[in-house]
């Protein structure tokens, strides 16, 4: 069966220090993968989606960027953190183009981020 | 207007009751729809996928009215478990893997 992990669960960072949050994903290969952020008492905001490796389309303007050096990685980054990046990030996955599973996603536990 | 939209609640039922939740969407071309449950600070999971004939596993049954881009879930028998916020969720489009998600309706079920 298909497993998401991320980590770290929470993380407390000042103003302006670099950030890098990891997901990897088991049990299934060329996943669409997706990085959301859900901000205290609101919806979840699709950061950034991916369809394969190096593959990275950005859903808004902001300060992280992503990456996907594996099939199952993906990293969310920032270099220089800002308050407003303060949030619950949540990485997920869905089957490839073509799989049945395509349209259905999965979400990791999810990293609460506090910067200060 | 917001691309999902749901009354955000919270819906106050004692055990046992039934409750519905009713969710409306803008794009027109929008082909998924699900329904994920969320608890307090944890992860959204796929309560069930929405299908045009309708839906139900267990307790829970889906509908879709694609005419009125109208979507509801209906709870029976609720049960002190079923407190979570529950999110709809449509495709953005045709043919798309990104998902739109509504902001929840918060379900509150009291012994």
């Amino acid at each position: 069966s298909q497993t998401i992990h991320q980590w770290p669960a929470t993380l407390v960072q000042p103003v302006g220090s670099p950030l890098s949050l990891e997901c990897t994903v088991e049990g299934t290969s060329n996943p669409n993968l997706y990085w959301y952020r859900q901000a205290a008492g609101r919806g979840l905001q699709l950061l950034f989606y991916s369809v394969g490796i190096g593959q990275i389309s950005s859903e808004v303007p902001q300060n992280l960027s992503a990456s996907r050096p594996q099939d199952r990685q993906f990293i969310l980054s920032s270099k220089k953190l800002l308050l407003s990046d303060s949030g619950f990030y949540l990485c997920a996955w869905s089957g490839g183009s073509g799989s049945s599973r395509e349209r259905e996603q999965y979400f990791g536990p999810g990293t609460r981020l506090t910067v200060t | 207007r917001k691309e999902v939209e749901q009354d955000p609640g919270p819906f106050n039922v004692p055990e046992g009751a039934t409750v519905a939740f009713n969710c409306t969407y803008s794009n027109s071309a929008s082909q998924s729809f699900f329904w994920y449950r969320q608890d307090c600070r944890k992860e959204p999971k796929l309560l069930m996928s929405v299908y045009s004939s309708g839906n139900e596993d267990g307790r829970f049954t889906a509908q879709l009215n694609r005419a009125s881009q109208y979507i509801s879930l209906l709870i029976r028998d609720s049960k002190l478990s079923d407190s979570a916020t529950y999110l709809c969720v449509v495709n953005s489009g045709r043919n798309t893997g990104k998902l739109i998600f509504g902001q929840g309706t918060t379900l509150q079920v009291k012994p």
